[in-house]
């Protein structure tokens, strides 16, 4: 169960896009549409961002997006507002009730 | 509001057990899955188990399997990890997660974590 990969770290300027890519294998995200995407600020709980690759949970706003292309997923912020600062973690599904997350990017609103 | 509240971790020597539990409430806890992930200093999220809404189903991540039983206690809607043959490595804050409805496969509410240092 190797750990997904993702870039260190992100920036972007408020109003900008950034996209985050999370890499596995076809043993997890190629083999499953059950990726999920998360947010976290160190100290705090993380928040629940993107579900079945695309789907946002209910509170979550639009300018969070996902998408999946074969073994690699992405999650793209869209309009950058400082408060998406943060640590995103990818998770995918990994069979045989397993699952894997990403090694985390840092987002940064310059 | 769902609130999930982690107990305090601590330090403890290699080698040696703890048990970290989980309250939750404001949501009926015996009708969801529940996991437990961590975050090790410098490292990303790793799963470490999860068990299903009635505790019949329980895996956990090879990493811990031998080491680690998850469980819960329904009459009390708290969740357990009990913590074996710790090593440095296991050093992280942990946290436990409910499951997305009535699926495994999200996390969709956390608790704040609690940090166990495994250190001699």
């Amino acid at each position: 169960q190797s750990a997904l990969t993702q870039p260190r770290s992100v920036s972007g300027s408020p109003g900008q896009s950034v996209t985050i890519s999370c890499t596995g294998t076809s043993g997890d995200i190629g083999g499953y549409n059950f990726v999920s995407w998360y947010q976290h600020h160190p100290g705090k709980a993380p928040k629940f961002v993107i579900y079945d690759v695309s789907e946002r949970p209910s509170g979550v706003p639009d300018r969070f997006s996902g998408s999946k292309s074969g073994n690699t997923a992405s999650l793209t912020i869209s309009g950058l507002q400082v408060e998406d600062e943060g640590d995103y973690y990818c998770s995918s599904y990994a069979g045989n009730s397993f699952y894997v997350f990403g090694t985390g990017t840092e987002v940064t609103v310059l | 509001q769902v609130q999930l509240v982690e107990s305090a971790g601590g330090v403890v020597q290699p080698g040696r057990s703890l048990r970290l539990s989980c309250a939750a409430s404001e949501f009926t806890f015996n009708i969801y899955a529940m996991h437990w992930v961590r975050l090790a200093p410098g490292k990303g999220l790793e799963w470490v188990a999860v068990i299903s809404y009635d505790g019949t189903y329980k895996y956990h991540a090879h990493s811990v399997e031998g080491r680690f039983t998850i469980s819960r206690d329904n009459s009390k809607n708290t969740l357990y990890l009990q913590m074996d043959s710790l090593r440095a490595e296991d050093t992280a804050v942990y946290f436990c997660a409910r499951a997305y409805r009535g699926a495994w496969h999200y996390f969709e509410y956390w608790g704040q974590g609690t940090l166990v240092t495994v250190s001699s």
